[in-house]
């Protein structure tokens, strides 16, 4: 079975662009979440969709949204990037429920100048 | 208030030792925990989970952890460690006060030297 897939895995974009990530989950994964990982602050806890419904959500602000499809592919959009912006962003999804392990993707690189 | 804590931010051990690897939470009710390992310029790996049942869990590549509700902590262990175990482990809780949201420790960087 296929992974957690990340696209791009690379990215460099300037203060105040716009950028869309990525994330197909696990086939048969209805749950998708997504974090933020920088040095100084950790693992941050962005959304989680399931079934096409945002289930959960971070202490993020409205620059930072995401949304689920039908197929439960995943994409998150981050607008008017500020450099503080510049992290690993990590999709996990898992198959359902509370109880359920997630499985991650390599992460895409975001790096904002 | 942090659901989960890692108190040691650095372990380090000698090949064929023992490792512990602390992790302790503050969620109400019954928490779902779990263990996951980074390595690095990697995504994060599932370890092992505590949801109900034996305190003692077994997971991948030997992990254990044991689930003390009295303590509440979650520690991991590996009774004999490979240098190939360094890397960045992270605990992380279900807080059902939290809406099920899943929150994971500062981590804990790993270095085991030949």
């Amino acid at each position: 079975k296929a992974g957690v897939t990340q696209t791009p895995r690379y990215l460099i974009k300037t203060r105040g662009q716009q950028v869309t990530l990525s994330c197909s989950p696990i086939s048969g994964h209805r749950s998708v979440s997504w974090y933020q990982q920088t040095p100084g602050q950790g693992l941050q806890f962005l959304f989680e969709y399931f079934s096409e419904t945002q289930r959960n959500k971070g202490n993020f602000p409205g620059r930072f949204s995401g949304r689920q499809f039908s197929n439960s592919r995943s994409e998150m959009n981050v607008s008017t990037l500020e450099l503080g912006d510049s992290a690993l962003y990590l999709c996990a999804s898992s198959w359902a429920g509370d109880s359920y392990e997630q499985y991650f993707g390599p992460g895409t690189r975001l790096t904002v100048t | 208030a942090q659901s989960v804590a890692q108190p040691e931010d650095q372990v380090n051990v000698a090949e064929g030792n023992p490792l512990t690897v602390k992790c302790t939470y503050s969620v109400s009710g019954n928490p779902y925990l779990f263990w996951y390992v980074q390595y690095p310029n990697r995504g994060l790996q599932f370890l092992l989970k505590y949801i109900t049942g034996d305190n003692l869990v077994k997971g991948s590549y030997g992990f254990e952890a044991e689930f003390n509700k009295s303590q509440t902590s979650f520690h991991l262990k590996k009774p004999s460690a490979l240098v190939s175990d360094s890397a960045l482990y992270f605990c992380a809780v279900r807080d059902i006060r939290d809406d099920y949201k899943l929150s994971f420790g500062a981590g804990t960087t790993v270095t085991v030297r030949a």
